[in-house]
C-alpha cells in the first residue's frame, strides 16, 4: 500500500505571494491533518480534516487555510507569504480522527520564502 | 506552554547498548502516546504506541513504557544500532487526531 504522498517536494516563494501543497492520504484513509516544522518552534498542528470538514484547528493566522476533497485529499494554502513561513510542511493520514488511530506522515514540502 | 517535553535534546551510545529516551507530560486528558523517528528533511515515521491504559508496549528492539501518575513516558532501544541514529519524537494526543510533540531528541549510535 503506499504512503502518504505530497507535492511539491519542495519549494521556492518570494514573500507576499502565495502557495498551495497538496497531500494524497493513504488509501482507505479518510483523515488528513498537516503539521508545520521549523528549528525554532519544532512541530506544531496546523489543522485537520475529515469528511471534507475541518474537524481542528492549530493556533496559526487566517492566511493559513486547506480543505479536503471527496477523494480523501488534502490541499493547504499560505496566503501572503513572510519570512517565518519557510518551514518543512507535513501531511499526515489515519483511517479516522480521534481514538487511538495511529497517524501516518508523508515526506513534507520544504517551502523557503525569499 | 509546553505539554510535552523531551528533557534530553541529545543521546549517544554504543552500538549494541540500549538507547533511552525519556518525555514528559502535563496535559492529563492525553490519552494515547506515540513515538516517532525522523531523518533530515524527511517526514517522521511511526515507532511504537501506547495507550493510557497500558504501562508497557512492545514492538521487536522498541519498548515503551508509561507512567502515568509521573507523567511520564520512555522509549526503550535494545539493542542500539547505527541505522538507529535519528531525532526521535514523543507524541501525544487526547480527544481528536491532533498531535502534540516534544522537542525531539537527537540520537547517535557509535559503531
Amino acid at each position: 500500500k503506499a504512503g502518504v504522498t505530497q507535492t511539491p517536494r519542495y519549494l521556492i516563494k518570494t514573500r507576499g505571494q502565495q502557495v498551495t501543497l497538496s497531500c494524497s492520504p493513504i488509501s482507505g484513509h479518510r483523515s488528513v491533518s498537516w503539521y508545520q516544522q521549523t528549528p525554532g518552534q519544532g512541530l506544531q498542528f496546523l489543522f485537520e480534516y475529515f469528511s471534507e470538514t475541518q474537524r481542528n484547528k492549530g493556533n496559526f493566522p487566517g492566511r493559513f487555510s486547506g480543505r479536503q476533497f471527496s477523494n480523501s485529499r488534502s490541499e493547504m494554502n499560505v496566503s501572503t507569504l513572510e519570512l517565518g513561513d519557510s518551514a518543512l510542511y507535513l501531511c499526515a493520514s489515519s483511517f479516522i480522527p480521534g481514538g487511538q488511530e495511529t497517524q501516518y506522515f508523508g515526506p513534507g514540502t520544504r517551502l523557503l520564502v525569499l | 506552554d509546553q505539554q510535552v517535553k523531551q528533557n534530553s535534546p541529545s543521546l549517544s551510545v554504543q552500538e549494541g547498548r540500549i538507547s533511552i529516551l525519556n518525555c514528559d507530560y502535563t496535559n492529563s486528558m492525553f490519552d494515547y502516546f506515540l513515538w516517532y523517528k525522523k531523518y533530515p528533511a524527511e517526514g517522521p515515521t511511526f515507532l511504537i504506541s501506547i495507550s493510557s491504559i497500558k504501562d508497557k508496549n512492545e514492538d521487536g528492539r522498541f519498548t515503551v513504557f508509561l507512567n502515568k501518575s509521573a507523567k511520564h513516558l520512555s522509549l526503550h532501544i535494545v539493542p542500539s544500532q547505527p541505522g538507529d541514529s535519528a531525532v526521535y519524537f514523543c507524541a501525544a494526543k487526547a480527544a481528536g487526531n491532533k498531535l502534540t510533540f516534544g522537542g525531539g531528541t537527537r540520537v547517535l549510535v557509535k559503531p
